[in-house]
């Protein structure tokens, strides 16, 4: 079973401009979350989609969204880009249904944003 | 709200030496616990979970007790090699009342382990 792949795997843009990070989940995970990794903050939560719709949402600003298609695969913008955006963003997909008591997620190899 | 606490790092060890990273948290209810590992430039991979109090987690030599009663999830393994070089990050996932997980998962700061020869 292939894993979770995302694209672009780097990425560079300059201050103001917007991106597009894109998720393909695993083969019938329906739900993809999304976290961003930075040195100094850590792994912090973006948000969550399940079946096309935002489930949960981390504590980002507005510029922050995303989108989930009908085969699951998931895509976040983020607009007008600002140096502290620079991280590595990180897509997590998971076969979470009311029969599966916990969260396991598996996780992409990534997307290295630069904002120069 | 939920918070996970790792002890502070970085450990070095040397290899076949006993490792333990300590990892604590808070949650609101009863949630899942998890241990991720992160090796050089690639995402994160599942190590270990455990999903009830007093269930233990273990993989690779790895293990991992979920203690409710001290809400602790420490990590252990009785011999460590140089190729467990990696970042370690304890997680959390709450659950809502009629047990379904929510999709996010709570991480610690993470803890970098390196293994010399």
């Amino acid at each position: 079973k292939a894993g979770v792949t995302q694209t672009p795997r780097y990425l560079i843009k300059t201050r103001g401009q917007q991106v597009t990070l894109s998720c393909s989940p695993i083969s019938g995970h329906r739900s993809v979350s999304w976290y961003q990794q930075t040195p100094g903050q850590g792994l912090q939560f973006l948000f969550e989609y399940f079946s096309e719709t935002q489930r949960n949402k981390g504590n980002f600003p507005g510029r922050f969204s995303g989108r989930q298609f009908s085969n699951s695969r998931s895509e976040m913008n983020v607009s007008t880009l600002e140096l502290g955006d620079s991280a590595l963003y990180l897509c997590a997909s998971s076969n979470k249904t009311f029969l599966v008591p916990y969260n396991e997620q598996f996780f992409g190899p990534g997307t290295r944003l630069t904002v120069l | 709200g939920d918070s996970v606490t790792q002890m502070e790092g970085p450990v070095t060890l040397s290899e076949e030496a006993f490792l333990t990273i300590n990892c604590t948290y808070t949650a609101t209810g009863y949630p899942s616990l998890f241990w991720y590992v992160q090796y050089p430039g690639e995402g994160l991979q599942l190590l270990l979970k455990a999903t009830k109090a007093d269930d233990k987690g273990s993989n690779k030599g790895f293990e991992a007790t979920y203690r409710k009663e001290t809400t602790s999830f420490h990590l252990e393994k009785g011999s460590v090699q140089v190729s467990d070089s990696a970042v370690y990050f304890c997680a959390l996932s709450e659950r809502n009342a009629g047990g379904t997980s929510y999709g996010k998962l709570t991480f610690g700061q993470g803890t970098i382990l390196t293994v010399h020869p």
